[in-house]
């Protein structure tokens, strides 16, 4: 699976956007960019994925760079809810495990 | 909408004895996971499960885990005598495929005191 690099913490203002960077620069073709965040001990939350085009949900919006050797997670107006650990995972297609790195501390201030 | 529930939220066992955690998977997924993160660590792949076998573990994943699906609804994970450095947090999921195009949804967890 290819590895993702993140930065280890961030910090964003209140009803601001909160855009975090990733990037896998070994994707193949196939392999898909996943978002998850994990606030405080609980259990992994999913967010967003997506494979070669931006993608947007309720939660987040997801930019992926056309040569696919990175991403840029967005929440597009953070609250304090948002501060959690953010992680960047890319999935291969034919695989079953989501390899979670270090990802990145998101912490959201008034 | 629908979560994974697991059960307990908070074990305590003596080293040595056996521990079984439970999960319930959201009902129409066919794919299980288990991971778990010791404390200030990462979350790390312990085994997947699909059509009633194991499908990928990891290194973690030894003789001394196995897990089971004994009926339609529960997945568990055994732990089969039970070391302090098993203390730690695990996370069951569940997927409606397999991983790629099919996010993982993860329940909250049991946390594992082994004393």
């Amino acid at each position: 699976d290819a590895k993702t690099t993140q930065p280890p913490s961030m910090d964003c203002a209140e009803g601001r956007a909160a855009n975090l960077p990733c990037n896998h620069s070994t994707t193949s073709g196939n392999e898909y960019v996943y978002w998850y965040r994990q606030i405080h001990s609980q259990g992994p939350q999913y967010i967003i994925h997506g494979l070669k085009n931006n993608e947007t949900n309720e939660m987040a919006s997801l930019i992926i760079t056309e040569d696919r050797k990175s991403s840029t997670l967005i929440l597009p107006h953070a609250t304090l809810r948002d501060t959690a650990v953010y992680y960047c995972i890319v999935s291969s297609h034919s695989g079953y495990a989501l390899n979670f790195g270090k990802g990145t501390s998101l912490l959201v201030t008034p | 909408e629908p979560e994974v529930t697991q059960t307990p939220s908070h074990q305590v066992t003596q080293m040595g004895q056996e521990v079984i955690l439970r999960c319930v998977p959201i009902s129409n997924h066919l794919y299980f996971y288990w991971y778990r993160q010791i404390l200030g660590q990462k979350v790390e792949f312990l085994v997947s499960f699909y059509n009633n076998e194991i499908s990928e573990k990891s290194e973690i994943f030894d003789d001394q885990f196995s897990v089971e699906r004994p009926d339609g609804s529960n997945f568990t994970l055994k732990i089969r005598s039970t070391k302090l450095e098993d203390s730690a947090m695990y996370f069951c999921a569940s997927s409606p495929d397999r991983m790629g195009n099919s996010p993982l949804h993860f329940g909250n967890g049991t946390r594992l005191t082994v004393t």
